[in-house]
């Protein structure tokens, strides 16, 4: 199984401020399609897991263009240009190029 | 509106059994794979199982493997998870979640639902 990391696994930030979350896997999420199978979700407190980005890059309809992604092969960054107070909870990465699909253990970013 | 509703969930001792279901809305369901994914109490997520949008293909984790079956009725847009065997460690918020194509691999969970809890203790 692949497994994800991330770090921090916690993040405390000002209004206003970036915030910026590291995900490496265990192997690449590079496939043969030339696609990369990596995907940021955020889980706000006590509400289901929300698409916030797939394939690296790609924002999901209606997410803020404050939240991008990058990276490529098995590191990958979630940045938020400016946290806002809505962007509290816990953000997972999750690799989708095989199954089992597997999270990291996931960040959880509060405001100062 | 796109929308899941997944319901089902309960008290059951260890052994027992139990069938969840996710009534699907908003979309054409038979177009898109589904998983369910499960989350313990104060702990992160963990993918359970998954089925094409045919329903031709199903997969699992290690963890419920033999003991758990997933299966779709497209005429019924309506997922569901036979829980067989249920252990301590199946304690959990259950979540369906649609895939953003038909196929189980290979895409992001797009829409999930608001989750039933799944309580295995006597």
């Amino acid at each position: 199984d692949i497994v994800m990391t991330q770090t921090p696994l916690s993040l405390s930030v000002t209004p206003g401020q970036p915030a910026s979350i590291s995900c490496k896997s265990s192997q690449s999420l590079l496939y043969s399609d030339g696609k990369t199978y990596l995907y940021w979700y955020l889980q706000k407190p006590g509400q289901s897991p929300q698409l916030l980005i797939y394939e690296v890059s790609s924002r999901f309809s209606g997410v803020p263009d404050r939240f991008s992604g990058s990276g490529s092969g098995t590191d990958f960054t979630l940045k938020i240009s400016r946290v806002e107070a809505e962007d509290v909870g816990v953000y997972y990465c999750m690799q989708g190029i095989h199954l089992p699909s597997t999270f990291g253990p996931g960040t959880k970013v509060d405001i100062k | 509106e796109v929308q899941l509703l997944e319901s089902g969930g309960g008290l059951v001792q260890p052994g027992g059994s139990l069938r969840l279901s996710c009534a699907a809305s908003g979309f054409t369901f038979s177009s898109y794979a589904m998983s369910w994914v499960r989350q313990a109490p104060g702990k992160g997520l963990e993918w359970v199982s998954a089925i094409s949008g045919s329903g031709g293909s199903t997969y699992y984790a290690d963890s419920v493997k033999g003991r758990f079956t997933i299966s779709r009725d497209n005429s019924k847009n309506t997922l569901y998870l036979e829980m067989n065997s249920l252990r301590a460690e199946d304690t959990a918020v259950y979540y369906c979640a649609k895939a953003q194509g038909p196929y189980a691999v290979r895409y992001a969970f797009d829409i999930w639902g608001q989750g039933t809890m799944v309580t295995v203790s006597s």
